[in-house]
């Protein structure tokens, strides 16, 4: 069965920094390009990063390039974002997700950027 | 960028009422995703590659489109069906791009 499950959310104060993971088993991970997505409250759906199977391409979304990082450990089975400089409009619940089709999603871990 | 625009935002129907939800891409896509999302769970993949239902995923929901215009039918509402809809199009990026949602509810 695969699996996401993500960490790493909380309260952080504007420009300050977090770092999310997503653990997936289930699948062969080094196999897959993954992605994280995140929901505002209220709000609908927006793609943050992706990232391909062996690591060696990233892309982003305008707004958070050059303060957000996407990685992965393979070894680990493991994705990672780590979140730089942030600010209040990046509060949200973010999802990990498998894949050039999102075709699995995490439970998601809300992150909460005030002062 | 490629914009999506879902519509109706909202709608309501009957159950065994045929449903379409549209979405409509700024420029032309390859295939469009449909993901299902109900209140308070993560969203799930629903229908791929424009016409293709995801595991599970009832009969009764079919997917069609090309080029800007694409849509999803159910076609005989049940109140399972109840949730958030969004189209996302992935043959474009970056950025991949999801349509705002379109809310069904039922009567």
């Amino acid at each position: 069965e695969v699996q996401l499950v993500e960490s790493g959310g909380g309260l952080v104060q504007p420009g300050r920094s977090l770092k999310l993971s997503c653990a997936a088993s289930g699948f062969t991970f080094s196999n897959y390009y993954m992605a994280w997505v995140r929901q505002a409250p209220t709000k609908g759906l927006e793609w943050v990063a992706s990232i391909t199977n062996s690591g060696g391409s990233t892309y982003y979304r305008d707004s958070v390039k050059g303060r957000f990082t996407i990685s992965r450990d393979n070894a680990k089975s493991t994705l990672y974002l780590q979140m730089d400089s942030l600010r209040s409009e990046d509060t949200a619940t973010y999802y990990c997700t498998r894949g050039r089709t999102f075709d699995y999603w995490g439970q998601g871990v809300m992150v909460t950027v005030s002062s | 960028e490629i914009v999506l625009t879902q519509s109706p935002t909202t709608m309501a129907a009957s159950p065994g009422e045929k449903v379409t939800l549209n979405c409509l891409a700024s420029s032309s896509v390859s295939y469009m995703n449909w993901y299902q999302q109900k209140s308070g769970a993560s969203p799930k993949l629903w229908i791929y590659g424009t016409s293709n239902l995801a595991s599970g995923v009832p009969n009764r929901f079919s997917g069609s489109g090309s080029g800007t215009s694409y849509s999803l039918t159910i076609s005989s509402m049940e109140a399972e069906d109840v949730a958030t809809y969004y189209c996302l199009q992935l043959s474009s990026y970056p950025p991949f791009t999801f349509g705002s949602g379109t809310k069904l509810e039922i009567k």
